[in-house]
């Protein structure tokens, strides 16, 4: 089956450094991507993987490798508006479908 | 802007009746979806449109219903045969040209509460 797993809280400080893990095992793949989302609010993408290796866009970055069906998503500096839910999801099918992760519910604490 | 709007923020019906949650989206993009969060849960597909008057269903059909008549509007309804309603649902869309790399844009959701 198809499955995507992630931790479901984490806790760091501000201005630290904090790396949010991702496994998956899907029938197929077509990238992975990072999502953010505040409480109550729509999720605003933040990163897309495709290929192994490490993509970095400012404080953020995504690593990935397909053959441990393994991402991470780096924050780096954090500041209290980083407080927000990151979910992962995987793009699975030609179809643009894809399955999510439960989301990790990051707190930065000043 | 371009962007989706969803309709309305909150919503709050009795059980036993049907409910339509309005999706609205001028990024012209040819692909609709529609997902329900429920908490400690990842979003779940509940059906998607690629292209108008044409939807499949997602992992989450049952005791839904869409439509999808003009490219801007993909329209959900929630029907007394959906079990469990109360939930944060959420419509996206995305270009078709490549949508196996292209991002979802969201909607702000609506929260449905059914008593």
């Amino acid at each position: 089956g198809q499955n995507i797993d992630q931790p479901t809280e984490m806790t760091a400080t501000e201005g630290a450094i904090v790396q949010i893990n991702c496994t998956y095992q899907t029938s197929g793949f077509n990238g992975l991507f990072w999502y953010q989302q505040h409480a109550g609010e729509a999720p605003t993408f933040l990163s897309y993987n495709v290929l192994d290796g490490l993509e970095e866009k400012g404080r953020f970055s995504s690593f990935l490798s397909r053959s441990k069906g393994y991402s991470y998503l780096l924050l780096k500096e954090l500041q209290m508006k980083d407080s927000a839910s990151y979910l992962c999801a995987v793009s699975w099918d030609q179809g643009g479908k894809l399955i999510f992760g439960q989301g990790t519910e990051l707190s930065v604490k000043p | 802007d371009g962007g989706i709007t969803q309709s309305p923020k909150y919503l709050f019906r009795k059980e036993g009746q049907n409910v339509t949650l309005s999706c609205e989206q001028n990024l012209n993009h040819d692909a609709m979806y529609w997902y329900r969060q429920d908490p400690g849960q990842g979003l779940r597909l509940i059906y998607y449109s690629q292209i108008v008057n044409d939807f499949q269903k997602g992992d989450i059909a049952e005791g839904y219903s869409v439509s999808r008549e003009k490219k801007e509007s993909f329209p959900l309804t929630v029907t007394s045969a959906q079990k469990n309603p109360t939930a944060f649902y959420l419509c996206a869309s995305t270009s078709q040209g490549e949508p196996s790399n292209s991002p979802l844009h969201f909607g702000n959701g609506t929260r449905l509460t059914v008593t």
